[in-house]
């Protein structure tokens, strides 16, 4: 079966420091990797999918293979990432998402 | 444009009784996704319709739960007779259909059901 597991349930951080949350999936063909972000209050909503490969926000998530891995990173946290953050995955198209437990980010003043 | 929008935003209702959630989706967009978070568990996927047929329905928990989507339009989840581990948060997502790369599923705020 697809899994993708977020081994953190809770990530706090200072203002200004790096920031990763880990995600691991699976491995099953050629998934389709994804980081959606829920902040208080707000509907889920994409933050970055692997394909783009783009920056959004400041954050970059890179496709590790080997390693089965997808971490999202962030040089310097801002106290408006603090919000929850879910890695999915899907197998491509119009599949269903297979979402990871979340990990809460919370970013200290 | 509203977005994804789901009623009601909380229902709280007693063992055995009989809830209908509503999901309207983003206009043009034949998928329609629902899934369900339940207290410290991942989202799971429920069922997809592609535009009005179940496209998968792998992820209903069993036949208590019951799916439409009229005439491709709206969608309803019903949940009869409702039992206490049904209580969660149910989401309902939309996207465009199309065929190749992944189109993004817009979701809706969520509905909160408690059953008592």
């Amino acid at each position: 079966a697809q899994r993708v597991t977020q081994p953190e349930k809770l990530l706090s951080v200072f203002k200004g420091a790096p920031v990763e949350l880990k995600c691991n999936y699976s491995y099953s063909g050629s998934p389709e990797l994804f980081w959606y972000v829920q902040y208080s209050r707000q509907r889920l909503q994409l933050l970055l999918r692997h394909i783009s490969r783009e920056s959004i926000k400041g954050f970059t998530a890179d496709l590790n293979k080997g390693e089965t891995s997808f971490h999202l990173k962030k040089p310097f946290a801002q106290e408006e990432d603090s919000a929850m953050y879910y890695c999915a995955r899907s197998s491509s198209g119009n599949t269903p998402l297979v979402f990871g437990k979340g990990t809460r980010l919370s970013v200290i003043a | 444009e509203a977005g994804v929008t789901q009623f009601p935003s909380h229902s709280v209702i007693e063992k055995g009784q009989t809830v209908t959630l509503r999901c309207d989706p983003i206009s043009g967009h034949d998928n329609l996704y629902w899934y369900r978070r339940v207290m410290g568990k991942e989202i799971k996927f429920l069922l997809h319709f592609v535009k009005e047929s179940k496209q998968d329905e792998s992820g209903m928990p069993n036949n208590r739960f019951l799916a439409e989507r009229t005439g491709g339009t709206y969608s309803t989840l019903k949940v009869q007779p409702a039992e206490l581990e049904d209580s969660g948060v149910y989401f309902c997502a939309s996207s465009q259909l199309g065929a190749g790369s992944y189109n993004e599923q817009f979701f809706g705020p969520g509905t909160r059901l408690t059953v008592l």
